[in-house]
């Protein structure tokens, strides 16, 4: 019955690598989010997605790269992760337009 | 795109109503206002959204004046487990019927007993 899963949900990796984070939503929706979350509870989006292509890209650096298969996912990809990665990343779906996006459980990132 | 700006922390008491206030001094005129919740170690949550005037769900009230520069949430008696971040958001909207969500950095309120 998840709404919107998200894996893993911790994932501790060293500088340099290249990293996968999994989203999917069973609600139906057509529009998926990423949003980047620091130590100081800052929430910031990232990307979103409406029906598989991208419609918001908010000044993230080029080797974050999403990926959407179909509607109903949306994958975050990280190349050369940086020690600046460290944070809670969560993925969120929404019907085009509306407001109430429906939130993962997150993904705690820690790069060493 | 529209800045957000609203107390760092707030605490209260059980039973009490609760008003957490946002300035938003530059939104625009097609953008809406809503406001989620955060618990420790989950994704925020929906609880309200307005345009202008009172809006009242089960959950909380959402008063915006008429300049819509700012908005309050108010949290009816509120209890232990409404300790959480609240986060005012300002949805700059964009063509095509999508936005941009800005998320401020919350007002962290703790329900004492």
């Amino acid at each position: 019955d998840t709404a919107v899963s998200q894996t893993p949900k911790y994932l501790v990796t060293q500088m340099g690598n290249d990293k996968s984070i999994k989203c999917e939503q069973n609600l139906g929706h057509d529009t998926m989010y990423w949003y980047k979350q620091d130590s100081k509870k800052f929430l910031k989006i990232m990307f979103s997605y409406n029906n598989k292509e991208l419609i918001i890209n908010e000044t993230v650096p080029n080797r974050f790269s999403p990926k959407s298969p179909d509607k109903a996912h949306l994958n975050l990809h990280i190349n050369s992760l940086e020690l600046g990665d460290s944070a809670v990343y969560f993925c969120a779906s929404s019907h085009l337009g509306e407001y109430e996006q429906y939130f993962g459980p997150g993904t705690r990132l820690t790069v060493t | 795109l529209a800045k957000t700006t609203q107390p760092i922390s707030m605490d209260s008491y059980e039973g009490q109503e609760v008003n957490i206030t946002c300035s938003h001094n530059n939104i625009a005129t097609n953008d809406y206002i809503t406001w989620y919740q955060q618990f420790p170690s989950q994704g925020p949550r929906f609880i309200i959204q307005g345009y202008k005037t009172k809006v009242t769900n089960e959950v909380a009230s959402l008063f915006i004046p008429a300049d819509r520069k700012s908005s309050t949430l108010s949290l009816p008696r509120v209890s232990l487990s409404d300790t959480a971040v609240y986060y005012c958001l300002v949805m700059d909207s964009l063509s095509g019927g999508s936005y941009i969500p800005t998320f401020g950095r919350g007002t962290s309120l703790i329900v004492h007993p």
